[in-house]
Parts: structure tokens; sequence; C-alpha cells
């Protein structure tokens, strides 16, 4: 089945430790998104790709970078997480004007 | 700008009971309308959604209608289940990629 796949599902690092989160799509879908989703909260866009172009929201810290380096293939990038970064990241594709769909998330614990 | 403003939970209800969960929205142009659910740990799913005014989306005995006149899209339901319990979540996406997503309504079917 045509589907978002993230992995880990669960990814525990250390309090400055770089992590990646990576995200692989069967959909071929043309945008892909990253959100963060803390307890009980919407989630909260950090950035998405139109094709290779990447657009940030103003309020996504500095720490969190994105990379997709083909359609398939998404990676967020945590350079320093802190505790405040512990949360639920989700992945998530569209096409352009149309349903977006979810992957499963993955939980980052920050110790 | 565009928003979305979500009824405050949580909800708990009886099983069979009748659901309502309200959903309003302000937005630039013709936005399509979305619900989405989330199981516990686990990604957002699409439950149903309309792409214009006066349309009714609808999946598993949920519906909502795409009510322009009153910028709405509440979510119903008839009966509910003990296996519906989780977060709901309105959202809208105006022209573009991006969505904007309400807060959730947490629902807790009770035997």
């Amino acid at each position: 089945d045509a589907m978002v796949i993230q992995n880990p599902r669960y990814q525990v690092t250390q309090f400055g430790k770089p992590v990646t989160l990576s995200c692989s799509q069967t959909l071929n879908h043309n945008v892909m998104y990253w959100y963060q989703q803390k307890s009980s909260q919407a989630p909260k866009l950090l950035f998405h790709y139109y094709d290779k172009d990447f657009n940030n929201e103003a309020d996504t810290p500095d720490n969190f970078q994105s990379r997709r380096p083909n359609t398939s293939f998404c990676f967020l990038d945590i350079r320093s997480p802190g505790l405040g970064d512990a949360a639920m990241y989700l992945c998530a594709t569209s096409t352009f004007r149309e349903t977006q769909y979810f992957g499963p998330g993955t939980r980052l614990l920050v110790l | 700008g565009n928003s979305v403003t979500q009824m405050e939970g949580p909800v708990t209800l009886s099983e069979e009971a009748f659901l309502t969960i309200n959903c309003t929205y302000t937005a630039t142009g013709y936005p399509s309308l979305f619900w989405y659910v989330q199981y516990p740990g686990e990604g957002l799913q699409l439950l149903l959604k309309a792409t214009k005014a006066d349309d009714k989306g609808s999946n598993k005995g949920f519906e909502a209608t795409y009510r322009k006149e009153t910028t709405s899209f509440h979510l119903e339901k008839g009966s509910v289940q003990v296996s519906d319990s989780a977060v709901y979540f309105c959202a809208l996406k105006p022209t573009g990629n991006q969505f904007y997503f309400g807060t959730g309504t947490s629902l807790t079917v009770i035997p």
C-alpha cells in the first residue's frame, strides 16, 4: 500500500546531541511537511517542501533543519536538542491543494 | 487571515450517544475543509473532507457539511462507539500548500 513511513517510531537522544528523523513516502506527492506536536496540542508546522522549494515557518527555531534529497525522502535534523524539543514529530505529504496524508510519527525523548 | 476554531474538550459520551463537535473557520478564498482523527500514539488519519460549499463529507458514520454562510464544518455521528475514542482535529486548506489545524477535541466514549 502507498503510504508515509517514519523511522524510527521512538527516538531517545541526549541533551545537545544532534538527531535526525526520517520520512519516506510511496505516494509520489510533491509536497512534504514536518510538524511538531506536543501533548494535547494541535500539530505545529515547522516547514514544508514543494518539490525542492523549502518553506520555513517564521517561528521555527534555527535549531531545526530539513533536507529533501529526492521526492521520496525528507529528513528533520535537530542540531542541538533541548528538553523543550521532546515531542511527537509528524511527517505528512500532499499534492498541491489536495488532502494531506500523515505518517505514524516519531516520538522524541530528550534526556 | 486563516484560522480554525474548534469546540473545547474533553467530551465524554456514553456508547450510542449522538456526537457533535463544532468547528468554525476564517479563511481567504475558497478553502477545502477536513476532519482528521488521531488515536493514542499515532499520526493523524484523514476522516473526511469537503472541497466546496454545501459539500458533505462522510466516512465510518461520521458526517460534516461545508457551510459557507456560517463558516462552519461541524462533525456529527449518530451513534458513537467505544472505538471512536480519539482526538479529532478540524483543518482547513486555503489556496496554497499550508494547512491550518484547530486545537483538537478529545472524545472518550464509555460503554
